[in-house]
């Protein structure tokens, strides 16, 4: 139990739609990065939040953005869903300090884009 | 681009039996973190390694960062029915890449009663 929660569980959308998926980071923690799982592959880095600012960004389109709240909570935002978005998306929490970045993970999120 | 490779993609073994997995890069990493991903849940972080020739042992596991800090081991001995799962690596560069981990594609692992 990491104390990253986040929400909904599971989601079906169509393609086109626009969706918002919500983390809550763990109790002292200030970082909040997304990660893209795709089915049999390892977790892909979306973006990372630090202070209510976009702190780095991978490689994914304008269409997926993000916001982090003053209580350190965020949320990733999709527009004109595709079918190719349709994966688990992970929030992961981390306290930014020191050398190294330990990043503990939520349950995720199952996005279905039919 | 900074891509860790990960092997073998599958592993499946009687219980008992000893395992290594690997994590290979050609770039060098500030940190390497381990990762235990069940289905339909999130990765739970196992252990961090940030030293180059660090090793760290988890009970059973015994973690290993390359000397040169760009790859990795995992080794399980005795491994039960409950090591089951995808085990993940992943590596943070640090610098203007502080905080953003890239991940290896996983191993999975079955363990066999």
């Amino acid at each position: 139990e990491t104390g990253v929660t986040q929400s909904p569980t599971h989601l079906i959308k169509t393609r086109g739609q626009q969706v918002t998926l919500r983390c809550s980071s763990q109790s002292g923690h200030n970082t909040v990065s997304w990660y893209q799982q795709a089915l049999g592959q390892g977790p892909q880095f979306i973006f990372q939040y630090y202070r209510e600012e976009e702190n780095g960004r991978g490689n994914f389109p304008p269409r997926f953005s993000g916001l982090q709240f003053p209580n350190y909570s965020s949320e990733l935002n999709v527009n004109a869903l595709e079918l190719d978005d349709s994966a688990l998306y992970l929030c992961a929490s981390s306290k930014t300090s020191g050398s190294y970045n330990e990043q503990f993970f939520g349950p995720g999120t199952r996005l279905t884009v039919l | 681009t900074q891509l860790l490779e990960q092997s073998p993609q599958f592993l499946s073994i009687q219980e008992g039996e000893n395992l290594t997995v690997y994590c290979n890069s050609s770039s060098v990493f500030s940190s390497l973190q381990w990762y235990r991903q069940e289905p339909g849940e999130g990765p739970v972080l196992l252990v961090t390694v940030v030293t180059g020739g660090e090793v760290k042992k988890l009970k059973r596991l015994t973690f290993q960062f390359g000397d040169a800090r760009k790859d990795s081991s995992l080794h399980i001995t005795a491994a039960q029915p409950g090591d089951t799962g995808l085990y993940l690596c992943a590596g943070e560069t640090g610098g203007t890449s502080y905080g953003k981990l890239t991940f290896g594609q996983g191993t999975i692992l079955t363990v066999h009663p």
